[in-house]
């Protein structure tokens, strides 16, 4: 079955801590995202990477930290300089960033970050 | 600037009863326009998009939206709801900036049904 494997589901950060969310696809895309979704806010995003070993800063990216080491896997750090992580995290894939009307983003299920 | 309004953040409909989520768009060139579906705790789902050609589109889950360039709108329909339907929904535009394409969400709406 294809598709985006986020992890966890549910993660709690100490104060001072950084902590890395998990997001893995096996759709053979190009390109991977990560969004912050707060509620009566949408979706905004924080890093992309169009390819391996290539990522730039989104909307919102102080605070956080990606790799892109392999095509499949795209994790981000929630850094202790993000002073307020407390959200719903989705990370998303497209087939390929260069086209509009291919990028069709597709999501995984997502990953509470929870502040203890 | 590039945006997208969802004017309405809940709406409640009863079931079996027709639905009309609003969007609207603002974006200089063509636009690539897309609505998801988010069930709760989940990620977002595709139901439709709109590229070019038809400016009325069919989706997935007996979904259709309407493209009308002249009201910079891309509303999401749906004859008859089923309790199922009950989820948050998000319109999105296809844009480019700083060279790569990317989509923006308006807030969503959430809809409720009742029995």
């Amino acid at each position: 079955d294809g598709g985006i494997t986020q992890s966890p589901k549910y993660l709690f950060r100490k104060e001072g801590q950084n902590v890395t969310l998990s997001c893995e696809q096996n759709l053979n895309h190009d390109a991977m995202y990560w969004y912050r979704q707060d509620p009566g806010q949408g979706l905004r995003l924080i890093y992309y990477s169009q390819i391996v070993n290539d990522f730039q800063k989104g909307d919102i990216a102080e605070g956080y930290s990606v790799s892109r080491e392999k095509k499949e896997s795209f994790p981000l750090t929630v850094t202790s300089a993000q002073k307020n992580p407390t959200a719903f995290y989705l990370c998303a894939s497209s087939i390929d960033p260069g086209a509009v009307a291919k990028n069709i983003q597709y999501f995984g299920a997502g990953t509470r970050l929870s502040v203890l | 600037a590039q945006s997208v309004t969802q004017p309405d953040i809940h709406i409640t409909v009863s079931e079996g009863a027709s639905l009309e989520l609003r969007c609207n768009y603002s974006y200089g060139a063509t636009p690539y326009l897309f609505w998801y579906v988010q069930s709760p705790g989940q990620g977002l789902q595709l139901l439709l998009k709109y590229f070019s050609g038809d400016t009325l589109v069919q989706g997935i889950k007996g979904f259709e939206a309407e493209f009308k360039r002249s009201q910079s709108s891309f509303n999401l329909r749906k004859p008859s709801v089923h309790w199922s339907d009950a989820a948050e929904y998000f319109c999105a535009v296809g844009a480019i900036s700083g060279g790569y394409n990317k989509l923006i969400f308006g807030a969503g709406t959430r809809l409720a049904v009742h029995p």
